[in-house]
């Protein structure tokens, strides 16, 4: 299938590792912040969100960041594994119109090493 | 159940060739939305609709670029005299309502190449 990740910024971690993906946003009046996972020949999937009021939130092996003063979103992944190899994608929410506008940010290519 | 679906999986067409792309929403689902994808770039908004309406045409980039959701429900985004440039992976995401916006669950996309 085409490559996503073509031409992108890639992260290499060791199985096992924890992996730390950043992203700088640029609209400070977002709602929300959304990082998704995009495999090759698929659509994005939904890992994690963060409100604009708050600064950290967790999930299952996932953590994301969000630091308002710089505007830089991070998403920490505990123990990645093979599993974990993706394209990642911020993506900002805001009000627009009546529904929910996403915009997706630049992503990061994740190769896990086994 | 079912995701959202999109056909074909991969179009590839002449220069100046019209194509039409095919999104099933999962069901249920109000809005519904078309993304561009480049290869190696972020998913780029073309539009929104809620229901059958198309409340939000704003990222489409140019004329040629039309969609439609006559019944609230399957959607089909058409492009005009393909140009080279517009050769991508086209995506297609719904959600609950505008609301839910935030949470689009998307196909595996349509992939268009223009020769």
């Amino acid at each position: 299938g085409e490559s996503v990740g073509l031409h992108l910024p890639t992260l290499s971690v060791q199985e096992g590792d924890n992996s730390i993906i950043n992203c700088a946003y640029s609209n400070s009046a977002s709602d929300y912040f959304i990082w998704y996972k995009q495999e090759s020949g698929k659509g994005p999937q939904f890992i994690i969100d963060i409100r604009s009021n708050m600064d950290k939130r967790q999930g299952q092996r996932v953590t994301v960041l969000l630091n308002k003063t710089v505007k830089h979103l991070s998403l920490q992944i505990a123990a990645t594994q093979p599993g974990d190899s993706a394209v990642y994608f911020c993506a900002e929410i805001m009000n627009s119109g009546g529904y929910q506008k996403v915009t997706f940010g630049t992503g990061t290519k994740l190769q896990v090493i086994p | 159940g079912a995701g959202v679906s999109q056909s074909p999986r991969y179009k590839v067409a002449k220069r100046g060739q019209d194509v039409a792309l095919r999104c099933d929403p999962i069901s249920g689902h109000v809005s519904l939305f078309w993304y561009q994808q480049a290869l190696g770039q972020g998913p780029e908004f073309l539009t929104y609709f809620q229901n059958e309406a198309q409340l939000d045409k704003s990222g489409l980039p140019s004329d040629r670029f039309f969609a439609e959701r006559p019944e609230g429900s399957v959607s089909t985004l058409k492009i005009q005299r393909t140009q080279q440039e517009d050769s991508a992976v086209y995506l297609c995401a719904s959600s609950l309502g505008p609301d839910y916006s935030y949470e689009q669950y998307f196909g595996p996309g349509t992939r268009l190449t223009v020769t």
